[in-house]
């Protein structure tokens, strides 16, 4: 089982362009999320799937939209990069309330 | 919202030293999870906590639920270079639906 896959890994946009984050799970898990991680800190949540058909905001949003495509697929878009979204963006899923989160390996972000 | 301090932010020590590490926070969690994080990976599951005063071990790491719900900590016995990485403590709010992480702190072996 490949667990939780991101694409791309690596990305450089220029201030203003828009791209969408793919991250796919193979786990069957209900639940699914999308974090950003600065440089010395620890992850913050942007958005969350909490089940099929559902988003929910997280702790730092603003800049960013979400869509649950299927069971399998969340994806994370931005509209318009600006620098200060600089960072690595960590996709994650887990089973079910109280289950462990099962982390993708990051897709790093330069904004120039 | 809320906040989660984790201490120390780097450690660099001998192996085969036992670590220590904490995380306290100004709310209540109803779960608290230890992660680590190796270099260009995400964050790996060490240790689940769900009850209060809960102590649970996986092989040499032991982890605690402290009593109030507000804190947590993390022993390393018998470090070895592999240790080495970045330890996160992530607390789980009530309604079940957002894990806030700590700084982390980062670990270093010395052969």
């Amino acid at each position: 089982n490949a667990g939780v896959t991101q694409t791309p890994k690596f990305q450089v946009l220029k201030t203003g362009q828009s791209m969408t984050l793919q991250c796919a799970q193979d786990m069957n898990h209900n639940s699914m999320y999308w974090y950003r991680q600065d440089p010395g800190m620890g992850l913050r949540l942007i958005y969350y799937s909490a089940s099929e058909g559902t988003t929910d905001k997280g702790e730092v949003p603003n800049g960013y939209n979400v869509s649950r495509l299927n069971k399998r697929e969340f994806s994370l878009r931005l509209e318009s990069a600006a620098p200060s979204q600089t960072s690595v963006y960590f996709c994650a899923s887990r089973a079910y309330r109280n289950g462990g989160y099962t982390f993708g390996s990051g897709t790093r972000l330069t904004v120039v | 919202g809320q906040q989660l301090n984790q201490s120390p932010q780097s450690m660099f020590i001998q192996e085969g030293e036992d670590v220590s590490m904490n995380c306290t926070s100004s709310s209540i969690f109803n779960t608290w999870l230890w992660y680590k994080q190796d270099p260009g990976e995400g964050p790996v599951l060490l240790i689940a906590l769900y009850k209060a005063g809960e102590l649970t071990s996986n092989g040499r790491l032991t982890a605690q639920f402290g009593t109030t719900r507000k804190d947590s900590f993390l022993n390393i016995s018998a470090s070895i270079p592999s240790d080495v990485g970045i330890y996160f403590c992530a607390g789980e709010n009530n309604a079940g639906n957002m894990l806030t992480f700590g700084g982390g702190t980062r670990l270093m072996v010395k052969p």
